[in-house]
């Protein structure tokens, strides 16, 4: 089975551009959410979609926006890029909203990523 | 604000020896913890987990302990084997949390041959 998958896997921006990333969920899996790692940090939350609705925010700017697919497929979008948006954006997917009931031991599972640079 | 930290950015461990890789949390309210492993150019994979009504959870080599009282957790790898290097995250998220998890700053373990 096909997990995650990212497109594209890299990709080079100058600053006021907007960008758009793309994320597949493992099949079946109905969550969605998306990461941002800056060089030498941990993963950042961004978003969470389940069933086409946001179900979770983090503490980014309006420029970042996301939407879900009817397939459940993601798109991140950030616009009038800035040099600090350079990161690794990733994605997540999971079978519940939460990821996390450990009875059921659901779990995140993350793509390889999408490295954008913005010069 | 970073309410998972992880202090050493570096381990290296002999091949058979036990890893000890630590993470300190500041939020009282988280009560799920993860540790995720991961390779250059790949995302984070899931390794194990630990709810807060627990101290202790194993699986296989990999121990982790959880001391609710310091907000503290540690993760032990026994014994440390040479595919075991990489980059490691604790992360941690509280009943409401969703998908939202916060991560650590990440240890990258070594073990040398």
């Amino acid at each position: 089975d096909a997990g995650v998958t990212q497109s594209p896997t890299h990709l080079i921006k100058t600053r006021g551009q907007h960008v758009t990333l793309r994320c597949s969920p493992i099949s079946g899996h109905k969550s969605v959410s998306w990461y941002q790692q800056v060089l030498g940090q941990g993963p950042q939350f961004i978003f969470q979609y389940y069933e086409k609705e946001e179900r979770g925010r983090g503490n980014f700017p309006d420029r970042f926006s996301a939407r879900q697919f009817p397939n459940y497929s993601s798109e991140l979008n950030v616009n009038a890029l800035l040099l600090g948006d350079s990161a690794l954006y990733l994605c997540a997917s999971s079978l519940d909203p939460a990821g996390l009931y450990f009875a059921t031991n659901e779990k995140l599972f993350f793509g390889s990523g999408t490295q954008l640079s913005v010069l | 604000d970073q309410q998972v930290k992880q202090n050493s950015p570096s381990l290296s461990v002999q091949e058979g020896r036990i890893s000890i890789l630590n993470c300190d949390y500041t939020n009282s309210m988280f009560d799920y913890f993860l540790w995720y492993k991961k390779y250059p150019a790949e995302g984070p994979t899931f390794l194990i987990s630990i709810s807060s009504i627990k101290d202790k959870n194993e699986d296989g080599r990999f121990t982790v302990f959880l001391n609710k009282s310091a907000k503290h957790l540690s993760l032990h790898i026994v014994p440390s084997q040479p595919g075991d290097s990489a980059v490691y995250f604790c992360a941690a998220s509280g009943k409401t949390g969703a998908n939202n998890l916060f991560f650590g700053t990440g240890t990258r373990l070594t073990v040398i041959p």
